[in-house]
């Protein structure tokens, strides 16, 4: 089952404005990731942060978590038609015993940018 | 290798057959997880393994579903009798570390598209 809600399911906007997408999960995290996919391929990392930030910025990315409301925001500015993706967050939750890593993602938004 | 390769990319299968998906994951990575894709889906954790060793199959939906990683590197999950049920994409991922404490995430391979008819 899915841990995550993401938030809007389908976004379309123009070169150059920016995009934001929202996830939602449910259990206490050690991180969560956010994930790009491109159509028919596999998925390519483009961030973590830790349940102990609250920010976090790469590139042309900026992260915020908030975990007292388990949400957390995918920013890309200036947006460009080749960020037309599908984008997923991914929790690490913490569970008893240690951890390896196992992420539960969410459905995913659908992100067209248009030249 | 330079990534994770994944064979074969594409896989029809009649209902009933059984097929074999490979994933070669970076060489040296300890950890190696299979995750299910349904079309329009976020990624379904399957099953996860440290070296050979599979400590997690928790997220296996059945028995007819087994995966191995006997030499802890190169791993393969078998389905056998396939549904229509199992038409999905599987994504393998590897990482060098065994839990998140790398701020790199984890490298997933292009995936094996199976449809079964």
């Amino acid at each position: 089952s899915q841990q995550g809600e993401e938030d809007p399911q389908a976004l379309s906007i123009q070169e150059g404005e920016n995009a934001t997408m929202n996830c939602s999960y449910k259990t206490s995290i050690n991180n969560l990731q956010w994930y790009r996919q491109n159509s028919g391929r596999g998925l390519v990392h483009l961030i973590l942060i830790r349940s102990n930030e609250r920010e976090k910025h790469s590139g042309r990315l900026r992260v915020t978590l908030d975990t007292s409301k388990k949400s957390s925001s995918l920013l890309i500015t200036a947006s460009r038609a080749a960020d037309t993706a599908s984008y997923f967050c991914a929790t690490d939750a913490i569970a008893g015993g240690t951890s390896y890593g196992k992420l539960t993602f969410g459905q995913g938004t659908i992100l067209t940018v248009h030249p | 290798g330079a990534g994770v390769s994944q064979s074969p990319r594409y896989k029809v299968a009649k209902r009933g057959q059984d097929v074999a998906l490979r994933c070669d994951p970076i060489s040296g990575h300890v950890s190696l997880f299979w995750y299910q894709q349904a079309l329009g889906q976020g990624p379904e954790f399957l099953t996860y393994f440290q070296n050979e060793a599979q400590l997690d199959k928790s997220g296996l939906p059945s028995d007819r579903f087994f995966a191995e990683r006997p030499e802890g590197s190169v791993s393969t999950l078998k389905i056998q009798r396939t549904q229509q049920e199992d038409s999905a994409v599987y994504l393998c991922a590897s990482s060098e570390f065994v839990d998140t404490y790398s701020d790199y995430g984890y490298t997933f391979g292009s995936g094996t598209r199976l449809t079964v008819v």
